[in-house]
C-alpha cells in the first residue's frame, strides 16, 4: 500500500529534550516536505527536500533541522524544543515528475513541549 | 514569497445546498492550485486541483473555477452531503520550479446540516 508514515502519533515532551520525529514513504518520491498546523494558520511549511542530499528552509524553519541520507526517509529534528513549538505535524511526499503533483499526507504527529 | 488568502473561515449549509470557498493568491507565477479536505482527527487529503492552463475543472459535485487575471480561484460543492463536513485548504504552487512547495490558505470548516 502506497503510503506515508510517521513516528510517534503523539509526543509530550519537556522544553530542551532533544526529539526526533520520522517520516518515511514507500512511492520512491522525490519530493518530501514537513508542515505544522496551528488553529487559524493553516498548515505553514517548515523544510523540504527534492532528492537526497537536498534540503531547504521553508516558512518556519527556526529551531527545526531535517536531513535526507535516503529517498524514502525524511526525519525532523528539533535540538531544543520549546512550548511554542507545541503543534500537528504532517510530512508529504511528491513525485516531481511533470503533471505528477499531488502531495500524499502522513498521519500527523501532536507534539506538546512543556 | 506566496500568499494565499481563504474566506470563509466557517461555513454552515443546509443539507443540499450548495456551499462556495474562496481562495486569492499573490504570486502571478503560481501555476497549480490544489484543494485538500481534512476530516476531524485526519490528515489533508487531494479532493481536486487545477493547473493554470484550464479555468474549470469538475469531478462529480465538486468543481474548482480558476481566474488568472484576477488570482482567485475556488470550490463549489453542489448538493452537499453530511459527510462533506470537514475543513477544506486551498493552496497555491509553482510546479515548474523543481520542488513542488505548497503555499495554504487558513482554512474553512464547512458543516452541512442535516
Amino acid at each position: 500500500e502506497a503510503q506515508v508514515t510517521q513516528n510517534p502519533r503523539y509526543l509530550i515532551t519537556v522544553t530542551g529534550k532533544k526529539l526526533t520525529v520520522t517520516c518515511s514513504q514507500n512511492m520512491n518520491h522525490e519530493y518530501m516536505s514537513w508542515y505544522r498546523q496551528d488553529p487559524g494558520l493553516g498548515l505553514r511549511q517548515i523544510y523540504y527536500s527534492m532528492n537526497v542530499e537536498v534540503t531547504d528552509k521553508g516558512d518556519v524553519p527556526e529551531g527545526y533541522k531535517v536531513s535526507r541520507k535516503e529517498k524514502r526517509n525524511f526525519p525532523l529534528i528539533l535540538e531544543s524544543p520549546s512550548p511554542n513549538q507545541t503543534s500537528l505535524y504532517f510530512c508529504a511526499s511528491s513525485s516531481l515528475a511533470a503533471g505528477d503533483n499531488e502531495q500524499f499526507f502522513g498521519p500527523g504527529t501532536r507534539l506538546t513541549v512543556l | 514569497g506566496e500568499n494565499v488568502e481563504q474566506h470563509p473561515s466557517t461555513l454552515s449549509v443546509q443539507e443540499g445546498d450548495s456551499a462556495v470557498i474562496k481562495c486569492t493568491y499573490s504570486d502571478s507565477a503560481s501555476n497549480y492550485f490544489p484543494w485538500y479536505k481534512q476530516e476531524l482527527g485526519k490528515r489533508p487529503q487531494l479532493i481536486i486541483d487545477i493547473r493554470s492552463n484550464v479555468g474549470e475543472k469538475k469531478d462529480q459535485r465538486i468543481a474548482v473555477t480558476l481566474n488568472k487575471t484576477a488570482k482567485h480561484f475556488s470550490l463549489h460543492i453542489t448538493e452537499t452531503q453530511p459527510e462533506d463536513s470537514a475543513v477544506y485548504f486551498c493552496a497555491a504552487s509553482i510546479i515548474d520550479a523543481g520542488a513542488n512547495n505548497l503555499f495554504f490558505g487558513t482554512g474553512t470548516r464547512l458543516t452541512v446540516i442535516p
